[in-house]
């Protein structure tokens, strides 16, 4: 069964205190895999698409890296408003859905 | 800037009530889903649908259905309400083809079913 697995389900962290996030998946065969940043009481937003192994993007304070079996969202120096919810979701080949982990919940003290 | 805006942010209802859940987006997307978001399970999709008057079921759509007459307006319709349909429910948007395409969400209708 395809599935979305993200862990930690919730990380605390200091300002500054550098740490990663991730994406565990299990498809047939892997058309995109997303990260998206979910502030409480709000949708997601969208973040990184990422498509091969071995690919990276960056976004200020973020980095997400991916293998053929997971993903991960690097935190780098963290401020209290990183604070939010990560979902990773993943597209497979020859299908329409896009599958959803659970999320991680990152918060930030100052 | 993609829009997708939603129709209420808070709604509560009675069991047995027929529930209209209104969503459009203003970027011409071909795209559209209906999610719903609980605790510890992520967004299940619901329905999509890939042009005007399609529509195709999703993971979970029992108890639901879907309306898309125009192209921007995405409708979710609760046929008869029940407690355990008390979640968020979220719309999103994409453009054609959907591969590779991020999805743009609106922010949210909290319901709640007494």
């Amino acid at each position: 069964e395809d599935q979305v697995t993200q862990s930690p389900e919730a990380l605390r962290l200091q300002e500054g205190e550098s740490s990663s996030l991730n994406c565990s998946y299990t498809v047939s065969g892997l058309r995109g895999l997303f990260w998206y940043r979910q502030d409480p009481g709000k949708g997601p937003e969208f973040l990184f698409t990422l498509y091969s192994a071995g690919e990276e993007k960056e976004k200020e304070r973020l980095k997400a890296t991916l293998t053929k079996k997971e993903s991960f969202l690097h935190i780098t120096a963290p401020k209290p408003e990183d604070s939010a919810t990560y979902l990773c979701a993943v597209q497979e080949t020859g299908g329409f859905k896009t599958i959803f982990g659970a999320g991680t919940r990152l918060f930030v003290k100052a | 800037d993609v829009k997708v805006t939603q129709s209420s942010r808070y709604l509560v209802k009675r069991t047995g009530e027929k529930v209209f859940l209104e969503c459009v987006q203003d970027m011409d997307h071909e795209n559209m889903f209906w999610y719903r978001q609980d605790p510890g399970l992520g967004l299940r999709l619901i329905y999509f649908s890939y042009d005007v008057k399609m529509k195709e079921k999703g993971d979970i759509p029992e108890g639901y259905s879907v309306s898309r007459e125009k192209k921007e307006r995405f409708s979710l319709i609760l046929e008869s309400a029940s407690t355990n349909q008390t979640s968020m429910y979220l719309c999103a948007s994409s453009s054609r083809p959907q591969i590779h395409n991020e999805q743009f969400f609106g922010p949210g209708t909290r319901l709640t079913v007494l």
